[in-house]
């Protein structure tokens, strides 16, 4: 089993759609929970952590289910610089005490006009 | 505020050549610090990270080392390249591992 698992998509979706994506990892020990942004080409960059208690960031929205080791992000009235690839980021420690970031492949979005 | 910087953006270098890539991070102290490698649409792949002045740990074996002389810079070497090392590669830090890390704009390496 991968340590952390996405739909690789791609998800097509019309402007103004609402769109989900899913994740789930396998260390029960995680302690912190992102999801990055990736452009093609691009440096993975930071959209939102994500809280044990669900947080919203604009039309963002994140949920975290520990029991079920799942995260979510929601992201409602979809825009066309949406599109990119989102990376479900979970962390992980190390047998040092260090702790290292685990991404998933991504999920793939595209929004069409 | 804090910055990483990461180059150079892009490289092409033959087989059996040298490597030599840096990152150097501004505005904190005592980051930890990590090189990624990202093959064409695949995930990222941890390669080293470092939690302080010369302590460098190892994810994976291979054809890579990595260096920290000073606090904030980071540098990943090869003696000798091989075309399976072609790939993104991207340089990151963060405060401790718990909170989130920001990632330097990455090297695109081709190695022909």
């Amino acid at each position: 089993r991968k340590e952390v698992e996405q739909d690789p998509g791609p998800f097509n979706v019309p402007e103004g759609a609402t769109v989900a994506f899913n994740c789930t990892y396998s260390n029960s020990a995680s302690q912190s929970f992102f999801w990055y942004r990736q452009d093609c080409r691009k440096e993975p960059k930071l959209l939102m952590s994500v809280y044990s208690s669900g947080n919203e960031d604009g039309r963002f929205t994140a949920q975290l289910n520990r029991a079920s080791q799942y995260i979510s992000l929601l992201i409602r009235d979809s825009k066309l610089s949406d599109s990119a690839t989102y990376l479900c980021v979970v962390n992980a420690q190390f047998r040092s005490g260090t702790y290292k970031y685990i991404f998933g492949t991504g999920t793939r979005l595209k929004v069409l006009a | 505020s804090q910055t990483i910087h990461q180059w150079p953006a892009t490289l092409v270098q033959p087989v059996g050549s040298p490597l030599s890539l840096e990152c150097t991070v501004e505005g904190t102290s005592n980051p930890n610090l990590y090189w990624y490698r990202q093959a064409a649409g695949r995930g990222l792949q941890l390669l080293f990270y470092s939690v302080g002045i010369g302590q460098i740990s190892s994810e994976v074996p291979q054809n890579l080392s990595a260096s920290r002389p000073q606090d904030r810079q980071f540098i990943l070497s090869s003696k000798k390249l091989l075309l399976s090392d072609s790939g993104f590669y991207l340089c990151a830090w963060s405060e401790s591992g718990v909170t989130e890390a920001f990632f330097g704009q990455g090297t695109r390496l081709t190695v022909v």
